[in-house]
C-alpha cells in the first residue's frame, strides 16, 4: 500500500492550492479516503472524507466553504482543493485510507507520509 | 462537538507497563482507535475497536473501553514504543471524526 501527497508549498494568505494524493495497492474505487491535518507542533486534526463512489462529502466546521475533497477513481488519486487559505490552515497534510465498509468513515487504516502547507505572507 | 482528553505525557521505564487514558462522555458507547506517531513519521493504527489490532501489531499492545474512559496498554515496554499516541472515534450524531490531543509516551 502507497499513498504519495504532493503539492504543498508556501501560499500567501487567501491564496489557492491543490493537494493530490496517489495511491497504489488498494482498490481505491472500492475506498473511502480522508484528510487530516498536523500543525506544526501539535496533533491530529480530520478535515475531509469523501465515499469510494464521491457520492457524499463531509468536512470539519473550519474548512467548510473554502476546501473541497474530490477524487478520480480513473486515476486512483484522491484531492483537496484549498481556498481563502488563513495562517492557521498551515500543516502537514495526510491522505488516509478508511477502513473498508462499514469501517470507511469510522478508520483510518493506511497513511500517507504527508504534504506540508505554509500560508505566510 | 464531542472531545476526547489525553493527558499529556507518560513516562514509563522500559520493561514495564505504559496505559494511555482517554476521556470522553460516555466513551463507553463508542468503538474507540489508537494510533501510534513516531518523529517525522505519519501515524500508524495500533488498535481499533477497543481492542483488535492490525496484523503486525504485537500482543503486547491493548486497550479497553468503559465509561467514560478508554485506554490503551503497552506491556513490557521498549525503546521503540516511544512516540505521540493519539486516539480516535466516529461521532455519529456529527458525523465527524474526532481526535484526542495526542500523549507523548516517553520511554525512561
Amino acid at each position: 500500500v502507497q499513498l504519495v501527497e504532493s503539492g504543498g508549498g508556501v501560499v500567501q494568505p487567501g491564496g489557492s492550492l491543490r493537494l493530490s494524493c496517489a495511491t497504489s495497492g488498494i482498490t481505491f474505487s472500492r475506498s473511502g479516503m480522508h484528510w487530516v491535518r498536523q500543525a506544526p507542533g501539535k496533533g491530529l486534526e480530520w478535515v475531509a472524507f469523501i465515499r469510494d463512489d464521491g457520492s457524499d462529502k463531509y468536512y470539519v466546521d473550519s474548512v467548510k466553504g473554502r476546501f473541497t475533497i474530490s477524487r478520480d477513481n480513473s486515476k486512483n488519486t484522491l484531492y483537496l482543493q484549498m481556498n481563502s487559505l488563513r495562517g492557521e490552515d498551515t500543516a502537514v497534510y495526510y491522505c488516509a485510507k478508511g477502513g473498508g465498509g462499514d469501517y470507511d468513515r469510522r478508520i483510518l487504516d493506511y497513511w500517507g507520509q504527508g504534504a506540508l502547507v505554509t500560508v505566510s505572507s | 462537538s464531542y472531545v476526547l482528553t489525553q493527558p499529556p505525557s507518560v513516562s514509563v521505564a522500559p520493561g514495564q507497563t505504559a496505559r494511555i487514558t482517554c476521556g470522553g462522555n460516555n466513551i463507553g458507547d463508542y468503538s474507540v482507535h489508537w494510533y501510534q506517531q513516531k518523529p517525522g513519521q505519519a501515524p500508524v493504527l495500533v488498535v481499533y475497536d477497543e481492542s483488535d489490532r492490525p496484523s503486525g501489531i504485537p500482543e503486547r499492545v491493548s486497550g479497553s473501553n468503559s465509561g467514560n474512559t478508554a485506554t490503551l496498554t503497552i506491556s513490557r515496554v521498549e525503546a521503540g514504543d516511544e512516540a505521540d499516541y493519539y486516539c480516535q472515534l466516529w461521532d455519529s450524531s456529527t458525523e465527524l471524526v474526532i481526535f484526542g490531543g495526542g500523549t507523548k509516551l516517553t520511554v525512561l
